[in-house]
């Protein structure tokens, strides 16, 4: 089967940058998503990587390295409305779905 | 209107009763998915349907009865569930099975007495 796994809290400052890991066992690869939730919200899309290395955006940015089963989320300049739950995501060989991973619930304190 | 909606936000509901989710999306995608959202687990795909017909079924119990009458409508009919059904349901939908990026609806939160 397939299994991923992330920290289940971290606590970052405001203005600070915090990087969240996500590594994965899986049959096949098809890609790594990264997702925000709000609580009460619904989950969003926050980036994808196919290939290994970085893909930034504003001021997030993920990394993967396919040889390691590893990616991470990184959010830069950290601002009190990040406070949510970021989920990584793979597509594997079972190519018509995603698997989510349990959830890192991020809280950003003053 | 935009984007994934469902209905209704909020259900609850006794284990003898039949009721139904709704969800609608707006995208113009053809895949629509099912997911639940416990406390404390990974989202747990449903189903997956791609241009109305199913094109996955996550071992759900038969108290779960999904229906897709079009590419833009997703329906969960439930009937007679059990307290651990208890959770947030998740409609979602892409471009394709398995494509990112996934858009989802604001789910409803059902409970089960």
């Amino acid at each position: 089967g397939q299994s991923l796994e992330q920290p289940s809290e971290v606590t970052a400052v405001e203005g600070a940058i915090v990087q969240i890991n996500c590594t994965y066992q899986t049959s096949g690869f098809y890609g790594l998503s990264w997702y925000q939730q709000h609580d009460g919200g619904a989950p969003t899309f926050l980036s994808y990587n196919g290939l290994d290395g970085l893909e930034e955006t504003g001021r997030f940015s993920s990394f993967l390295s396919r040889s390691d089963s590893y990616g991470y989320l990184l959010l830069q300049e950290l601002q009190m409305k990040d406070s949510a739950s970021y989920f990584c995501a793979v597509r594997d060989q079972s190519y018509q779905k995603v698997t989510f991973g349990t959830g890192t619930k991020l809280q950003v304190i003053p | 209107e935009t984007g994934v909606t469902q209905t209704p936000r909020h259900l609850v509901m006794g284990m003898t009763n039949k009721k139904s989710l709704k969800c609608e999306q707006h995208l113009g995608h053809n895949a629509m998915y099912w997911y639940k959202q416990s406390a404390k687990k990974p989202l747990e795909l449903m189903f997956v349907y791609s241009l109305e017909e199913r094109v996955e079924n996550n071992s759900v119990p038969s108290r779960f009865s999904p229906e897709c009458p079009n590419s833009s409508h997703l329906f969960l009919h439930l009937h007679t569930l059990q307290p651990e059904d208890s959770a947030l349901y998740l409609c979602a939908s892409s471009q394709a099975p398995g494509i990112q990026p996934q858009h989802f609806g604001d789910g409803t939160r059902l409970s089960i007495l």
